[in-house]
C-alpha cells in the first residue's frame, strides 16, 4: 500500500536532549512537509522540501533542522534549542506543487518531554 | 499576506441531518486552491474536497459539497445525510497557484471546526 509512515507514535524527549520523528513516504512525490500542531491552533509548517537536497525554513523553524538525502524520507530532529517542544507533528507528502497539489499526511507522532 | 478563517470553533448535527461549516479567506491573488480537510479522533489528517478557484463550478465528493463565493471569499463546506464516522475536526486551507513567492507551495490553515454528530 502506497502512503506515509511517522514513527514513533510517541515519543519522549527528556530536557537537553535532542530526538529524531521519522517519515517515510512511498508515493514517490517530490515535495515533503512537516507541521506541527497545537491545541486550539491550526497546523504551522516547520519545514518543507521540495526536492533531494533541498529544504526551506517554514513559519516555525526554529529549534529544528531536517535533512532530505532520500527522495522517500524526510526526517525531522527537534533540538534542545526547542523549548517547547510538546505537540502533535505531521509529515506530509505532494506531488509537483503545478498539478493537483493535494497533500497526503502521515498518521502523526506525538512528542511529549519529561 | 493570506489568512484563513474558521468562524465556529465548535458545531453539531444530528445523525442524518445537514450541516454547513463556514471558512473566509483573504487574499489579493486570483488563482489559487482551496482544500477542506478531516482530522479524526485517529489525528490522520484526510483530504475532503478540493477547489480550484478559476473553476466556476463547485465541487463535490459524495456527501460533501462546497459553497465557493470567489467574490465573496468565502468557501463553505456542506456535509449532507451526515454520519458518526463524520465526527471530526475539519480544516479548511489555502495554497496560492501562482509561482511568485519562495513560500508559495505551503498550505495556510484555519484554526478548525470540531464536528460533532449526535445519535
Amino acid at each position: 500500500d502506497g502512503g506515509i509512515t511517522q514513527s514513533p507514535k510517541y515519543l519522549f524527549r527528556k530536557e537537553g536532549q535532542n530526538v529524531t520523528l521519522s517519515c517515510e513516504q512511498n508515493l514517490n512525490h517530490d515535495a515533503m512537509y512537516w507541521y506541527r500542531q497545537d491545541p486550539g491552533q491550526g497546523l504551522r509548517l516547520i519545514y518543507y522540501s521540495q526536492i533531494v537536497n533541498d529544504f526551506q525554513k517554514g513559519d516555525i523553524a526554529e529549534g529544528y533542522s531536517v535533512s532530505r538525502e532520500k527522495k522517500e524520507s524526510f526526517p525531522l530532529t527537534v533540538t534542545s534549542a526547542q523549548k517547547n517542544p510538546t505537540a502533535f507533528y505531521l509529515c506530509a507528502s505532494s506531488t509537483d506543487p503545478l498539478a493537483k497539489n493535494i497533500q497526503y499526511f502521515g498518521a502523526g507522532t506525538r512528542l511529549s518531554v519529561l | 499576506a493570506q489568512t484563513v478563517t474558521q468562524s465556529q470553533p465548535e458545531m453539531s448535527v444530528q445523525e442524518a441531518e445537514t450541516v454547513t461549516l463556514s471558512c473566509t479567506y483573504d487574499t489579493s491573488e486570483s488563482d489559487y486552491y482551496l482544500f477542506w480537510y478531516k482530522q479524526p479522533p485517529s489525528r490522520q489528517m484526510i483530504l475532503v474536497i478540493r477547489q480550484e478557484a478559476y473553476k466556476q463550478q463547485n465541487a463535490t465528493e459524495n456527501r460533501f459539497s462546497v459553497n465557493f463565493q470567489k467574490a465573496a471569499k468565502s468557501f463553505s463546506l456542506k456535509i449532507s445525510d451526515s454520519q458518526l464516522g463524520d465526527a471530526a475536526m475539519y480544516f479548511c486551507a489555502y495554497r496560492s497557484r501562482t509561482l511568485n513567492a519562495g513560500n508559495n507551495r505551503k498550505l495556510i490553515w484555519g484554526l478548525g471546526t470540531s464536528l460533532a454528530v449526535n445519535p
